[in-house]
C-alpha cells in the first residue's frame, strides 16, 4: 500500500540554524499538508499547497517558515531560524485530487524536530 | 470558528470490554468528520470517515462512529478492544465549504487497555 514518508525522523538543531524537513507524498497525490504537534498539545495545521504555490496557510506560518515542490516527488518544510518553540513534530500530509467531497489526508510518519 | 472537543484526555479500559470515545465539534458550516489513530512512535492512521449518507459508519480494526448532527458529535466506538488498540486518538474536521481542506483536531483521547 503506498504511503507517505518523511525524512529525518529525528533531528536535533541549535536555536538560529535553518532546517529543512522533507516529505514523499503518495505519488498521485496532488494536495500536500504540513501539520505539527508540540509535545503533548493538539495537532496544527501549518500550510497546504496545491499547484505549485500554496493554497491555505495558519497564523503560525509565518516568514520563518516556507514550502517547496523541488522535483516530481519531494515536499519540503524549511524553517529559517529556528526557535526552541518550533520544537514539535512535523507531519506531512498527502491527498488525491477528487473534489472537496472525496479528498482524505494520509499522513506520514513524522519528523521530530529538537531545537536546543 | 470551528473547534474540536475530545471530552476525555485518558480512557482505561480493561480487554474485550466496550469503549466509546467522546467527540464533539463546533462549526457554523457543515462539516466533514474523521478519526485517526496514532499508534507510539507511528504517525497518524485513518480509522474512519464520516461524509455524507448513513450516519454510522464503519472502520478499520472494528471500530464504529455515528454521526448526531443535533447534538454535533461523532463519537467513536469498538464492542470489544484488544491490548493492540492502546493508542492515542483524535477526532478531526474538515469545512465542507470548497477551498478549505484543512484538518481541525481535537487534543485527542489516550485510550489504554489492561489485560
Amino acid at each position: 500500500e503506498p504511503e507517505v514518508t518523511q525524512t529525518p525522523s529525528h533531528q536535533v538543531t541549535q536555536m538560529g540554524q535553518e532546517v529543512i524537513l522533507r516529505c514523499v507524498p503518495i505519488s498521485n497525490h496532488l494536495y500536500f499538508y504540513w501539520y505539527r504537534q508540540i509535545l503533548g498539545q493538539k495537532v496544527e495545521f501549518l500550510v497546504s499547497f496545491y499547484n505549485n504555490e500554496i493554497s491555505e496557510k495558519s497564523e503560525i506560518f509565518d516568514d520563518q517558515f516556507s514550502v517547496e515542490r523541488p522535483d516530481g516527488s519531494n515536499f519540503t518544510l524549511k524553517i529559517r531560524s529556528t526557535k526552541l518553540e518550533d520544537s514539535a513534530m512535523y507531519f506531512c500530509a498527502s491527498s488525491e485530487d477528487l473534489g472537496a467531497y472525496q479528498e482524505t489526508q494520509y499522513f506520514g510518519p513524522g519528523t521530530r524536530l529538537l531545537v536546543l | 470558528a470551528q473547534s474540536v472537543t475530545q471530552l476525555d484526555s485518558q480512557v482505561p479500559v480493561f480487554e474485550e470490554a466496550p469503549v466509546e470515545l467522546r467527540c464533539n465539534y463546533s462549526s457554523s458550516v457543515s462539516v466533514y468528520l474523521f478519526w485517526y489513530v496514532q499508534y507510539p512512535n507511528q504517525g497518524l492512521q485513518l480509522l474512519l470517515k464520516y461524509l455524507s449518507g448513513s450516519t454510522l459508519v464503519k472502520g478499520i480494526n472494528g471500530f464504529e462512529a455515528e454521526f448526531n448532527k443535533s447534538q454535533t458529535s461523532f463519537h467513536l466506538r469498538k464492542p470489544s478492544v484488544h491490548i493492540s488498540d492502546t493508542a492515542e486518538y483524535f477526532c478531526a474536521v474538515r469545512l465542507f465549504s470548497g477551498g478549505y481542506n484543512k484538518l481541525i483536531f481535537g487534543a485527542g483521547t489516550r485510550l489504554a487497555v489492561h489485560p
